[in-house]
């Protein structure tokens, strides 16, 4: 059964902070993994990660995977209240549907 | 633009009733699906389509059922069935490589 983890599942800092989010996995023929930023409603696209060791970066926020340990981590530095919200994980399994395995998610809270 | 469309927004049932949630897209993508949060649950997946006519049950299916008539529409029913049906529920669609949209999602309470 394809499995993704999230750690921590949540989390309180201050602005100006930095985090890191982290995401395991275990998921037939693996292809890809996404990260979802979700505020209220609906989950909002943040990267795909398909090579191993090529970081993403997306101004304050950037990403990495690493297949080999099979895992991912979402930094995100100098925290703002804005960036408060559920961090999702998420990955297809192989083959040819693109149902996605989600984690439970982080609660990040970035306090002023 | 192109997008999902979730109607409605919030619902309330009554214990024993049917509701039916709708799920628009225009973004011509295959693939749609329907996703239920709950707090600290993350998202699950109650049903998928692939193609138009043909559908496939996920994780948590029971007290559920939907339809895929057109391309664009994928509506979820939730039955009397379902023993415990207060949730947020997000429709999905998307194209190659995992490339998933929601849309804003539409909360139910069974009151």
């Amino acid at each position: 059964e394809d499995k993704v983890v999230q750690s921590p599942l949540s989390l309180v800092v201050h602005e100006g902070d930095t985090v890191t989010l982290n995401c395991s996995y275990e998921v037939t023929n693996f292809r890809s993994l996404l990260w979802y930023k979700q505020e209220k409603k609906a989950p909002t696209f943040l990267f795909m990660l398909t090579s191993s060791g090529i970081e993403k970066k997306s101004g304050r926020l950037s990403s990495i995977l690493d297949k080999k340990e099979l895992f991912s981590i979402l930094n995100i530095t100098a925290t703002q209240t804005g960036d408060s919200a559920i961090y999702l994980c998420a990955a297809p399994p192989g083959g040819s549907n693109y149902k996605l395995t989600f984690g439970k998610g982080t609660l990040l809270t970035v306090n002023p | 633009d192109g997008g999902i469309t979730q109607s409605p927004k919030y619902l309330f049932r009554k214990e024993g009733q049917n509701v039916t949630l709708s799920c628009e897209q225009n973004l011509n993508h295959d693939a749609m699906y329907w996703y239920r949060q709950d707090p600290g649950q993350g998202l699950r997946l109650i049903y998928y389509s692939q193609i138009v006519n043909d559908f496939q049950k996920g994780d948590i299916a029971e007290g559920y059922s939907v339809s895929r008539e057109k391309k664009e529409s994928f509506p979820l029913t939730v039955t009397s069935a379902q023993k415990n049906p207060t949730a947020f529920y997000l429709c999905a669609s998307s194209i190659a490589q995992g490339w998933t949209f929601f849309g804003q999602g539409t909360r139910l309470t069974v009151v």
